[in-house]
């Protein structure tokens, strides 16, 4: 079957760094895309992978391995509107999305 | 650019009735959109993927009798709860993908968050 995994919960301090991880294994792979979501909101686009790499727009960066189905999301510098909910999703062959549960990121102080 | 609306944003009713649901791509054509039910605390799950002029296509699981679409325009889709229940209560949302795009990416409405009493 298909299936997304990535931390359910993650605390870190603001000015801090923070790293989200994602793996997946899904039927086929047409790129990874990372959005974010704060509560009661729909989610907003972040970034987007579909060869291996780090690919980086400003206080964010996105990191792919297709080889170990494994992709991060690294936010810097992190500020108090960075609170959210962090959806790692794959294409698949279909281009269908699949998506992960989601990563809630709590900044403190 | 890429701006997806929806209406209604919230919206509360009795138990039985019907409740229509609209998503427009405001200034890009969408030959594909997605509705997506998000309940607390949980991930999106997929609903129903619809293409304009033809039959959408329902998730595992999803009633198609009883979440109605229909893409009618490029830039219009509409899903109606017939019937609701307290259980349908849930906050919905639709995506549309442009295929004008490099990525594919799909872009999201607001929402709207039902409430069945």
């Amino acid at each position: 079957g298909q299936n997304i995994d990535q931390p359910t919960e993650m605390t870190a301090t603001e000015g801090a760094i923070v790293q989200i991880n994602c793996t997946y294994q899904t039927s086929g792979f047409n790129g990874l895309f990372w959005y974010q979501q704060h509560a009661g909101e729909a989610p907003t686009f972040l970034s987007y992978n579909v060869l291996d790499g780090l690919e980086e727009k400003g206080r964010f960066s996105s990191f792919l391995s297709r080889s170990k189905g494994y992709s991060y999301l690294l936010l810097k510098e992190l500020q108090m509107k960075d609170s959210a909910s962090y959806l790692c999703a794959v294409m698949d062959s279909n281009y269908q999305l699949i998506w992960g549960a989601g990563t809630k990121l709590i900044i403190k102080p | 650019g890429a701006v997806v609306s929806q209406h209604p944003s919230w919206v509360i009713c009795k138990s039985g009735t019907s409740v229509k649901i609209e998503c427009r791509s405001l200034d890009f054509q969408a030959t594909t959109m997605f509705w997506y039910r998000q309940f607390p605390k949980q991930s999106l799950m997929l609903m129903a993927t619809s293409n304009e002029g033809s039959k959408a296509t329902y998730e595992q699981g999803v009633e198609k009798d009883k979440f109605l679409i229909n893409h009618a325009s490029l830039t219009l889709s509409t899903l109606t709860v017939t019937s609701a229940h307290p259980e349908d209560s849930s906050f919905y949302i639709c995506s549309a993908r442009d295929i004008e795009r490099e990525y594919n990416e799909q872009f999201f409405g607001p929402g709207t968050r039902l409430t069945v009493l």
